[in-house]
């Protein structure tokens, strides 16, 4: 246990379908992240909010909306995915954005596949 | 461009000695991480080196020159339960994390 949950653990969906991937983390960090991996690639950065502003969009496809409420929840907002989008998307935390030493926690991730 | 190289799988056999090598090469350095990722479950973090030298926490062991831009991880006494891939990551100077593809790491009995 990481203190970073993520639902849900497993997601199957068309290419119409609009759905949405939660993280909760509970260590009172102030940034959080999404990240994806697929197979034999290094992580990829997605997003990065820190006191629940955005800092970070690095060219991600508009078919990706985040949400962050609040400093504990962040949310990916999923909508007319193609499969190459199939991969495991982890949520991380950290206690602060832009400090070396802060290493990042992760949630168990969300297994992707778009049909 | 910024990139990140380690091998992508290594074996090695239980209660031996193995290195991951990482080699960088990134738009400034704020310090180097590594994690252990279990096959479907979350990176876990293993070690933060930002200076140059060797950092040992237990069984592991990290290692940093900034000026060669090369890391390695070292695991002794190696256990059935060390199979999993050991990414390196790299902090440049937007405070940003570069990662590597990950070594898979196999322990053999």
């Amino acid at each position: 246990e990481t203190g970073v949950t993520q639902t849900p653990r497993h997601l199957v969906m068309g290419m119409t379908n609009k759905k949405s991937l939660k993280c909760e983390q509970h260590l009172g960090h102030n940034a959080m992240y999404w990240y994806k991996q697929s197979a034999k690639k290094p992580l990829e950065l997605m997003f990065v909010y820190s006191l629940e502003e955005r800092v970070e969009n690095n060219s991600v496809p508009s078919r990706f909306s985040p949400e962050c409420p609040n400093s504990s929840h962040l949310f990916l907002h999923l909508h007319t995915l193609q499969p190459e989008d199939s991969a495991l998307y982890l949520c991380a935390s950290s206690q602060e954005y832009g400090k070396g030493s802060n290493e990042q926690f992760f949630g168990p991730g969300t297994r992707l596949t778009v049909l | 461009g910024q990139n990140i190289d380690q091998p992508t799988e290594m074996t090695a056999t239980e209660g031996a000695i193995v290195q991951i090598n990482c080699s960088y090469q990134t738009s400034g350095f704020n310090g180097l991480f590594w994690y252990q990722q279990h096959a479907g479950e979350a990176p876990t973090f293993l070690s933060y080196n930002v200076l140059d030298g060797l950092e040992e926490k237990g069984r592991f062991s990290s290692f940093l020159s900034r000026s060669k831009g090369y890391s390695y991880l070292l695991l002794k006494e190696l256990q059935m339960k060390d199979s999993a891939s050991y990414l390196c990551a790299v902090m440049d100077s937007n405070y940003q994390l570069i990662w590597g593809a990950g070594t898979k790491l196999i322990i053999k009995p």
